[in-house]
């Protein structure tokens, strides 16, 4: 089955400084990769997610790439804000399917400081 | 407002008390899903739903049990409760494959 791996398990910046948080999928027929964002008590959400016909996707601050060859996926967060400080996991999925089965990563502790 | 209600949020219990955590999602969606967090391990996958009277299991289903009677409401059902089953767990329904899950606000769970 698929196997999901994230690194850092823990990333300090400083406010205004670029995070980039890496990770990895094994399954090659995996096709859609979303990122969430936890806040400290909160329940996970949907921060931005990309296909594996999309090789790169931007929403503001945040950016998401894809190396399917490599089988790896990024989250990039420019201009660090303290409230971006949260937990962050990837995921992976194969669409095609018939099950809904998600596969998350370990998650990734971002604290930005002022 | 869209949402995935479950209940209750914090729960303590003691082992081999049959409990029960309800889920109930307004979106009118067709998958269903129960993930536990622990820390170090992310959010591991306990059982799925695509539809009504269809449920799989996930990655750690053992000593978990779900059920599917009407769309909206997918509970979690826990028969005999073990203190390794303590953990927080989440909800989470999708519309359709190609969107990620809406959580819920998740159930603190702790078995003495």
């Amino acid at each position: 089955g698929e196997n999901v791996e994230q690194h850092p398990s823990t990333l300090s910046v400083q406010e205004g400084d670029s995070a980039v948080i890496k990770c990895t999928y094994s399954d090659s027929a995996s096709n859609y990769f979303p990122w969430y964002k936890q806040e400290l008590g909160k329940r996970p959400q949907l921060i931005i997610d990309i296909r594996s016909n999309v090789g790169e996707k931007k929403d503001q601050r945040i950016a998401v790439t894809l190396n399917k060859t490599a089988k790896h996926f990024s989250l990039h967060i420019t201009e660090t804000q303290p409230e971006d400080s949260a937990v962050y996991f990837c995921a992976a999925r194969d669409l095609n399917t018939g099950f809904q089965k998600l596969v998350f990563g370990t998650g990734t502790r971002l604290l930005v400081s002022p | 407002e869209a949402q995935v209600t479950q209940n209750p949020r914090y729960l303590i219990t003691v082992t081999g008390k049959k409990l029960t955590v309800t889920c109930s999602q307004n979106m009118n969606h067709e998958y269903m899903s129960w993930y536990r967090q622990d820390p170090g391990l992310g959010l591991r996958q306990i059982y799925y739903s695509m539809n009504v009277e269809v449920t799989d299991k996930g990655d750690v289903p053992e000593g978990y049990k779900v059920s599917r009677k009407e769309k909206r409401n997918f509970p979690l059902i826990l028969e005999s409760p073990s203190p390794n089953q303590t953990s927080l767990y989440f909800c989470a329904s999708s519309s359709t494959r190609g969107h990620g899950y809406t959580f819920g606000s998740g159930t603190r769970l702790t078995v003495v």
